[in-house]
């Protein structure tokens, strides 16, 4: 199972939207409406943002937003702020035998 | 409350064998659809799954590591422990254990995540 693909960075300014993507494959993400993102602060945990594509946590705040368009999800940011520069991780569920694959991560950055 | 801490070596020689300790709080393991398992993230580098453990006792491993991991847990402790043998300075990583609850029959995500332990491989 080979990692889901996303791009190396991006970057927006405060206010703005940003966007990352997450391709897979039709045994992962086109597979299942599983798709989880994390967010990931230096020398910290990774966080639950968004879990099955579209929901959002308790206390995530709404600026997030993710989707689903066959094998590639996406997460959105929507206002971005300082505090969201960080590092991001989509992960797909895989099947029973192979639950979880990551993706390869993104680091946003605020401008 | 969940929580969840791991637990073990900071630092390996090559060829010996990795023990972690998550103990957690908040849930247990003998309720129906929750899970725990192990992720690991090499400095500067991505996460990657590395072992699951259901309530009902079945196991699930990376294929790329599955010859070297055992994962079990204790119920009575509130623990869930992976093994990791011959250990190779590529194994360097911080390695998490997080809580995992079932939706649409499966555990497709991990909501509670523990703070991380550093392992260092090396002679």
């Amino acid at each position: 199972q080979s990692a889901l693909t996303q791009p190396r960075s991006v970057s927006g300014s405060p206010g703005q939207s940003v966007t990352i993507s997450c391709t897979g494959t039709s045994s992962d993400i086109g597979g299942y409406n599983f798709v989880s993102w994390y967010q990931q602060h230096p020398g910290k945990a990774p966080k639950l943002m968004i879990f099955a594509v579209i929901e959002r946590p308790s206390g995530v705040p709404d600026r997030f937003s993710g989707s689903k368009s066959g094998n590639t999800a996406s997460l959105t940011i929507s206002g971005l702020q300082a505090e969201d520069e960080a590092d991001y991780y989509c992960c797909s569920y895989a099947g029973r035998f192979t639950p979880y694959v990551f993706g390869t991560g993104t680091k946003v950055t605020v401008l | 409350q969940i929580t969840l801490k791991e637990s073990g070596p900071t630092l390996v020689k090559p060829t010996q064998t990795l023990t972690l300790t998550c103990t957690f709080s908040g849930f247990s393991l003998f309720t129906s659809g929750v899970g725990v398992g192990w992720i690991r993230q090499p400095p500067g580098k991505a996460l990657e799954w590395l072992a699951l453990i259901y309530w009902d006792d079945d196991k699930r491993y990376s294929p790329s590591l599955k010859s070297r991991l055992t994962i079990k847990k204790d119920i009575s402790k509130n623990q869930v422990v992976l093994t990791m043998t011959n250990m190779d300075p590529v194994d360097t990583a911080t390695y998490y254990c997080a809580h995992s609850n079932m939706i649409q029959g499966v555990l497709p995500f991990f909501d509670y995540w523990g703070q991380g332990t550093l392992v260092s491989v090396s002679s």
